[in-house]
């Protein structure tokens, strides 16, 4: 159980068009997701805090506008990069824990790298 | 920000040695966990420890975790190359669906 999808697990893209990545729960729903974004060895850094049916919450330094979230279901989030530069490549990974559980563990997707050309 | 610090950055072992795995945090914690992550991939949770608890077990895994000075640690036996991965720490300071904060990470390679 708690198996997280997420798609596509590669993507390339022209400078200036918008990419989406989806976040699905399978078998758990989620009202909470976590959007990371990672660079070539190095750590995650968490993007935004996605919320079912309300807006997200962006960390500081991350440009709203830019990375746009979705959660418009409990087992479904979406993260859409808007015009997207060379400068966004990376890897995007994204992470759900079942809701009402009193432990924090997190399930992760296999993660979305992103190249921009 | 990165709250967990793992050292060493990176280890090298030979196959069936044990793997010793360091982290330092900041604030008070609920508890800390340590995910492993085979590259290009997502993360895998591998076990919890409480603020509470001081020692767990699992399969080849063995955690400590020290809160008066902030430290844990992530003991594999018996390696095997399979092993070979990043680990990360990760501290949960404020509760459930709240965010994890990870530390930077240690790249564990285990020869054949």
């Amino acid at each position: 159980g708690a198996v997280v999808s997420q798609h596509p697990s590669w993507v390339i893209c022209k400078s200036g068009t918008s990419v989406k990545i989806e976040c699905r729960s399978l078998d758990f729903q989620a009202t909470t997701m976590f959007w990371y974004r990672q660079f070539p060895k190095q750590s995650l850094m968490l993007m935004a805090t996605s919320n079912e049916g309300s807006k997200a919450t962006y960390e500081q330094g991350v440009e709203k506008d830019k990375f746009l979230i979705n959660h418009a279901s409990l087992t479904l989030s979406t993260l859409t990069v808007t015009s997207a530069h060379p400068e966004d490549s990376s890897f995007y990974i994204c992470s759900a824990g079942p809701s009402g559980r009193d432990l924090n563990i997190q399930y992760f997707g296999a993660g979305t790298r992103l190249s921009v050309l | 920000s990165q709250q967990g610090e793992e050292d060493p950055q990176a280890l090298s072992i030979q196959e069936g040695e044990n793997a010793t795995m360091n982290c330092s945090y900041k604030t008070s914690i609920n508890n800390l966990q340590w995910y492993r992550q085979n590259s290009g991939r997502g993360l895998v949770h591998l076990i919890l420890i409480r603020s509470n608890e001081r020692e767990k077990h699992s399969g080849r895994l063995r955690v400590t975790l020290d809160t008066s000075k902030k430290s844990s640690s992530l003991l594999i036996t018996a390696s095997r190359a399979a092993d070979t991965a990043s680990y990360f720490c990760a501290t949960d300071a404020t509760g459930a669906n709240s965010k994890l904060t990870f530390g930077k990470g240690i790249t564990l390679s285990v020869r054949p």
